[in-house]
């Protein structure tokens, strides 16, 4: 089991360019989320998926968007980024909706650089 | 306004005494907590959690202590070792917010737990 994957660990972008961050888990979870993490702030829900075709906002989904086609997968799409998206970037999974305020699985992380 | 708070950011232990990590927090209407523990470069593991109707749980070397009327909980980590050297978030959820559920995370305090 690799558990949850994500690519790439590092990316640094120009404002204005589009990128999509990839996040993959191996455990059969229904339930799939994006954070970031920044200083001074605690981790912040972008978006989250409680099954293939189900998606929704968290606290911060401006400039990003996701789908969920596959169990598997759970995209998070910059649409045109800017330096306040400069962060750590955190995909999670848990069994379903009700575990995901238990124990969620991390996957570890992709750090971006929005000049 | 950060509702849940961990005032320390960093704790220094000697291995084999004991680490306490605080955490404080503003909303009443939460009734779950956790503890994740996250090494440098990789996601945050669930380490404990602990629901409002009881005031303590234990999983081997860590406990966790609820005192609701003071909106504080501690995390014990008797004896401390080297291995125990990260950041200890700590998060809060209302648990019977429904659909409006949600995880809010602190800050995270790093323990150095020193040889």
């Amino acid at each position: 089991n690799a558990g949850v994957t994500q690519t790439p660990k590092f990316q640094v972008l120009k404002t204005g360019q589009s990128m999509t961050l990839q996040c993959a888990q191996d455990m059969n979870h229904e339930y799939m989320s994006w954070y970031r993490q920044d200083p001074g702030m605690g981790l912040r829900l972008i978006h989250y998926s409680v099954g293939a075709g189900i998606t929704d906002q968290g606290e911060v989904p401006n400039g990003y968007n996701v789908s969920r086609s596959t169990t598997e997968d759970f995209p998070l799409r910059l649409l045109s980024a800017a330096p306040s998206q400069t962060s750590v970037y955190f995909c999670a999974s848990s069994p379903d909706l009700a575990s995901s305020y238990n124990e969620q699985f991390f996957g570890p992380g992709t750090r971006l650089t929005v000049l | 306004d950060q509702q849940v708070k961990q005032n320390s950011p960093s704790l220094s232990v000697q291995e084999g005494r004991i680490s306490i990590l605080n955490c404080d927090y503003t909303n009443s209407m939460f009734d779950y907590f956790l503890w994740y523990k996250k090494y440098p470069a990789e996601g945050p593991t669930f380490l404990i959690s602990i629901s409002s109707i009881k005031d303590k749980n234990e999983d081997g070397r860590f406990t966790v202590f609820l005192n609701k009327s003071a909106k504080h909980l501690s995390l014990h980590i008797v004896p401390s070792q080297p291995g125990d050297s990260a950041v200890y978030f700590c998060a809060a959820s209302d648990y019977n917010a429904g659909n409006n559920r949600k995880l809010i995370w602190g800050l995270g305090t790093s323990l150095a737990v020193n040889p």
